[in-house]
Protein backbone atom coordinates (compact mmCIF):
# COMPACT_ATOMS: atom_id res chain seq x y z
CA UNK A 1 0.00 0.00 0.00
CA UNK A 2 1.08 3.61 -0.98
CA UNK A 3 1.66 5.65 1.71
CA UNK A 4 2.95 9.15 2.33
CA UNK A 5 3.20 10.66 6.08
CA UNK A 6 4.41 14.62 5.75
CA UNK A 7 5.71 15.82 9.25
CA UNK A 8 7.42 19.38 10.05
CA UNK A 9 4.48 21.70 10.07
CA UNK A 10 3.55 24.47 12.26
CA UNK A 11 3.43 28.48 13.13
CA UNK A 12 6.12 30.67 11.93
CA UNK A 13 6.46 33.95 11.90
CA UNK A 14 6.72 36.34 8.39
CA UNK A 15 10.02 36.08 7.34
CA UNK A 16 10.75 33.19 9.18
CA UNK A 17 12.17 29.33 7.69
CA UNK A 18 10.20 25.85 8.13
CA UNK A 19 11.53 22.21 6.68
CA UNK A 20 8.75 19.64 5.71
CA UNK A 21 9.30 15.94 5.22
CA UNK A 22 7.42 13.28 3.75
CA UNK A 23 7.90 9.81 4.81
CA UNK A 24 7.18 7.24 1.59
CA UNK A 25 6.39 3.82 1.79
CA UNK A 26 5.06 1.01 -0.34
CA UNK A 27 6.73 1.18 -3.64
CA UNK A 28 10.05 2.01 -4.86
CA UNK A 29 10.53 5.94 -3.91
CA UNK A 30 13.44 5.60 -5.87
CA UNK A 31 11.92 5.25 -9.30
CA UNK A 32 9.21 7.65 -9.00
CA UNK A 33 9.02 12.12 -9.29
CA UNK A 34 7.52 13.66 -6.77
CA UNK A 35 5.62 16.59 -5.87
CA UNK A 36 4.75 19.10 -3.09
CA UNK A 37 1.05 20.62 -3.39
CA UNK A 38 -0.87 22.92 -0.80
CA UNK A 39 -4.60 23.92 -0.05
CA UNK A 40 -4.95 26.74 1.17
CA UNK A 41 -7.47 28.43 3.35
CA UNK A 42 -10.00 29.33 0.70
CA UNK A 43 -9.24 25.75 -0.02
CA UNK A 44 -7.91 26.70 -3.32
CA UNK A 45 -5.38 23.70 -4.58
CA UNK A 46 -1.46 25.26 -5.61
CA UNK A 47 1.34 23.18 -7.57
CA UNK A 48 4.36 24.04 -4.97
CA UNK A 49 7.45 21.66 -6.30
CA UNK A 50 8.59 18.97 -8.00
CA UNK A 51 11.52 16.61 -8.24
CA UNK A 52 12.56 14.19 -10.61
CA UNK A 53 13.11 10.29 -9.14
CA UNK A 54 16.85 10.76 -8.97
CA UNK A 55 16.65 14.35 -7.91
CA UNK A 56 18.58 15.84 -10.76
CA UNK A 57 15.64 17.96 -12.05
CA UNK A 58 13.70 20.56 -10.02
CA UNK A 59 10.63 22.88 -10.68
CA UNK A 60 8.74 25.28 -8.92
CA UNK A 61 5.67 28.13 -9.62
CA UNK A 62 6.77 31.90 -9.84
CA UNK A 63 5.37 32.49 -6.32
CA UNK A 64 8.12 30.28 -4.71
CA UNK A 65 10.95 30.12 -6.75
CA UNK A 66 14.04 31.23 -4.87
CA UNK A 67 12.38 30.89 -1.18
CA UNK A 68 11.67 27.53 -1.63
CA UNK A 69 13.13 23.96 -2.05
CA UNK A 70 12.62 20.49 -3.06
CA UNK A 71 14.94 17.59 -2.26
CA UNK A 72 14.87 13.91 -1.43
CA UNK A 73 17.25 11.19 0.10
CA UNK A 74 16.17 7.67 -1.38
CA UNK A 75 18.10 5.78 0.61
CA UNK A 76 15.66 6.66 3.43
CA UNK A 77 12.70 7.15 1.35
CA UNK A 78 11.86 10.72 2.53
CA UNK A 79 11.04 13.99 0.45
CA UNK A 80 11.47 17.24 1.83
CA UNK A 81 10.78 20.79 1.21
CA UNK A 82 12.66 23.58 2.76
CA UNK A 83 10.68 26.96 2.76
CA UNK A 84 12.35 30.38 3.61
CA UNK A 85 11.32 34.12 3.55
CA UNK A 86 7.36 33.00 4.69
CA UNK A 87 5.07 35.30 4.30
CA UNK A 88 1.06 35.16 5.43
CA UNK A 89 -0.06 34.08 1.49
CA UNK A 90 2.22 30.94 2.36
CA UNK A 91 -0.70 29.63 5.02
CA UNK A 92 -1.83 26.54 3.89
CA UNK A 93 -1.74 22.55 4.34
CA UNK A 94 1.28 21.10 2.37
CA UNK A 95 0.28 17.39 0.82
CA UNK A 96 3.31 15.30 -1.12
CA UNK A 97 2.38 13.61 -3.97
CA UNK A 98 3.54 11.16 -6.07
CA UNK A 99 3.59 11.35 -9.68
CA UNK A 100 1.71 8.52 -11.78
CA UNK A 101 3.86 5.85 -13.41
CA UNK A 102 5.35 7.48 -17.06
CA UNK A 103 2.44 10.21 -16.51
CA UNK A 104 3.46 13.75 -14.54
CA UNK A 105 0.19 13.87 -12.60
CA UNK A 106 -0.47 13.29 -8.99
CA UNK A 107 -1.22 9.77 -8.67
CA UNK A 108 -1.37 9.06 -4.84
CA UNK A 109 -1.26 11.90 -1.53
CA UNK A 110 -0.10 12.13 1.98
CA UNK A 111 -3.14 13.58 4.63
CA UNK A 112 -0.98 16.78 4.45
CA UNK A 113 1.09 18.87 7.22
CA UNK A 114 -0.39 22.66 8.38
CA UNK A 115 1.86 25.34 7.58
CA UNK A 116 0.53 28.74 9.73
CA UNK A 117 2.59 32.24 8.67
CA UNK A 118 1.96 34.76 11.66
CA UNK A 119 3.23 37.20 13.63
CA UNK B 1 0.70 30.39 -16.92
CA UNK B 2 -2.34 27.62 -17.29
CA UNK B 3 -5.60 28.88 -15.83
CA UNK B 4 -8.33 26.58 -15.02
CA UNK B 5 -11.90 27.29 -14.77
CA UNK B 6 -14.01 25.77 -13.07
CA UNK B 7 -17.90 25.87 -12.56
CA UNK B 8 -20.04 25.50 -10.73
CA UNK B 9 -18.25 26.19 -7.48
CA UNK B 10 -21.19 24.04 -5.44
CA UNK B 11 -24.20 22.04 -6.56
CA UNK B 12 -26.58 20.02 -4.66
CA UNK B 13 -28.21 17.09 -6.67
CA UNK B 14 -30.63 13.81 -5.65
CA UNK B 15 -29.27 10.43 -4.45
CA UNK B 16 -29.48 8.42 -7.68
CA UNK B 17 -29.03 11.87 -9.77
CA UNK B 18 -26.69 13.25 -11.89
CA UNK B 19 -24.31 16.16 -12.11
CA UNK B 20 -21.62 17.48 -14.58
CA UNK B 21 -18.87 19.91 -13.48
CA UNK B 22 -16.89 21.36 -16.39
CA UNK B 23 -13.25 23.64 -16.79
CA UNK B 24 -12.35 25.42 -18.84
CA UNK B 25 -8.82 26.25 -20.02
CA UNK B 26 -7.32 29.62 -20.89
CA UNK B 27 -5.70 27.46 -24.09
CA UNK B 28 -5.13 24.30 -25.35
CA UNK B 29 -4.18 21.60 -22.87
CA UNK B 30 -4.07 18.15 -24.72
CA UNK B 31 -6.49 15.81 -23.13
CA UNK B 32 -4.02 16.41 -20.14
CA UNK B 33 -6.64 16.85 -17.77
CA UNK B 34 -7.65 15.21 -14.40
CA UNK B 35 -10.45 14.96 -12.23
CA UNK B 36 -10.41 14.54 -8.06
CA UNK B 37 -12.23 13.83 -5.64
CA UNK B 38 -11.20 15.09 -2.11
CA UNK B 39 -12.60 14.63 1.68
CA UNK B 40 -11.54 16.48 4.73
CA UNK B 41 -8.96 15.07 6.62
CA UNK B 42 -7.93 13.17 3.43
CA UNK B 43 -5.51 13.59 0.37
CA UNK B 44 -7.28 13.83 -2.72
CA UNK B 45 -7.96 10.86 -4.74
CA UNK B 46 -7.20 10.31 -8.75
CA UNK B 47 -10.61 9.64 -9.94
CA UNK B 48 -9.70 10.08 -13.98
CA UNK B 49 -6.42 10.97 -16.09
CA UNK B 50 -5.91 11.86 -19.39
CA UNK B 51 -9.43 13.22 -20.12
CA UNK B 52 -11.67 10.25 -19.63
CA UNK B 53 -9.34 7.23 -18.59
CA UNK B 54 -10.95 5.87 -15.16
CA UNK B 55 -8.63 4.89 -12.31
CA UNK B 56 -8.33 1.31 -11.39
CA UNK B 57 -11.25 0.25 -8.58
CA UNK B 58 -13.08 3.86 -9.74
CA UNK B 59 -16.85 3.26 -10.74
CA UNK B 60 -18.10 3.64 -14.28
CA UNK B 61 -20.48 6.22 -12.53
CA UNK B 62 -17.55 8.76 -12.92
CA UNK B 63 -16.52 9.66 -16.35
CA UNK B 64 -15.23 12.40 -18.12
CA UNK B 65 -14.85 14.29 -21.32
CA UNK B 66 -13.51 16.80 -23.38
CA UNK B 67 -10.75 18.51 -25.96
CA UNK B 68 -8.91 21.56 -26.31
CA UNK B 69 -9.72 23.96 -24.01
CA UNK B 70 -13.07 22.54 -22.76
CA UNK B 71 -13.64 19.37 -20.25
CA UNK B 72 -16.41 18.34 -18.16
CA UNK B 73 -16.67 15.44 -15.79
CA UNK B 74 -20.33 13.55 -14.64
CA UNK B 75 -21.20 11.26 -11.85
CA UNK B 76 -24.26 9.56 -12.37
CA UNK B 77 -26.23 7.58 -9.86
CA UNK B 78 -25.30 9.73 -6.68
CA UNK B 79 -23.94 7.81 -4.02
CA UNK B 80 -23.97 9.47 -0.56
CA UNK B 81 -20.35 8.68 -0.35
CA UNK B 82 -20.10 10.99 -3.48
CA UNK B 83 -20.35 13.92 -1.22
CA UNK B 84 -16.82 15.92 -1.36
CA UNK B 85 -15.44 18.51 -3.17
CA UNK B 86 -13.90 17.89 -6.46
CA UNK B 87 -10.82 19.19 -8.50
CA UNK B 88 -10.07 19.17 -12.22
CA UNK B 89 -6.21 19.76 -12.20
CA UNK B 90 -4.52 20.01 -15.89
CA UNK B 91 -1.01 18.64 -16.24
CA UNK B 92 0.24 19.95 -19.33
CA UNK B 93 3.60 20.58 -20.65
CA UNK B 94 5.48 20.08 -17.50
CA UNK B 95 3.08 23.03 -15.74
CA UNK B 96 0.38 21.94 -13.08
CA UNK B 97 -2.65 24.14 -12.40
CA UNK B 98 -6.02 23.17 -10.78
CA UNK B 99 -9.68 24.37 -11.11
CA UNK B 100 -11.04 26.41 -8.31
CA UNK B 101 -12.98 23.12 -7.10
CA UNK B 102 -16.76 22.21 -6.93
CA UNK B 103 -18.64 21.02 -3.47
CA UNK B 104 -21.19 18.54 -4.33
CA UNK B 105 -23.55 18.10 -1.70
CA UNK B 106 -26.81 15.36 -1.74
CA UNK B 107 -30.35 17.05 -1.30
Amino acid sequence: EVKLVESGGGLVKPGGSLKLSCAASGFAFSSYDMSWVRQTPEKRLEWVATISSGGSYTYYPDSVKGRFTISRDNARNTLYLQMSSLWSEDTALYYCARHGDGDPLFDYWGQGTTLTVSS
Amino acid sequence: DIQMTQSPSSLSASLGGKVTITCKASQDINKYIAWYQHKPGKGPRLLIHYTSTLQPGIPSRFSGSGSGRDYSFSISNLEPEDIATYYCLQYDNLTWTFGGGTKLEIK
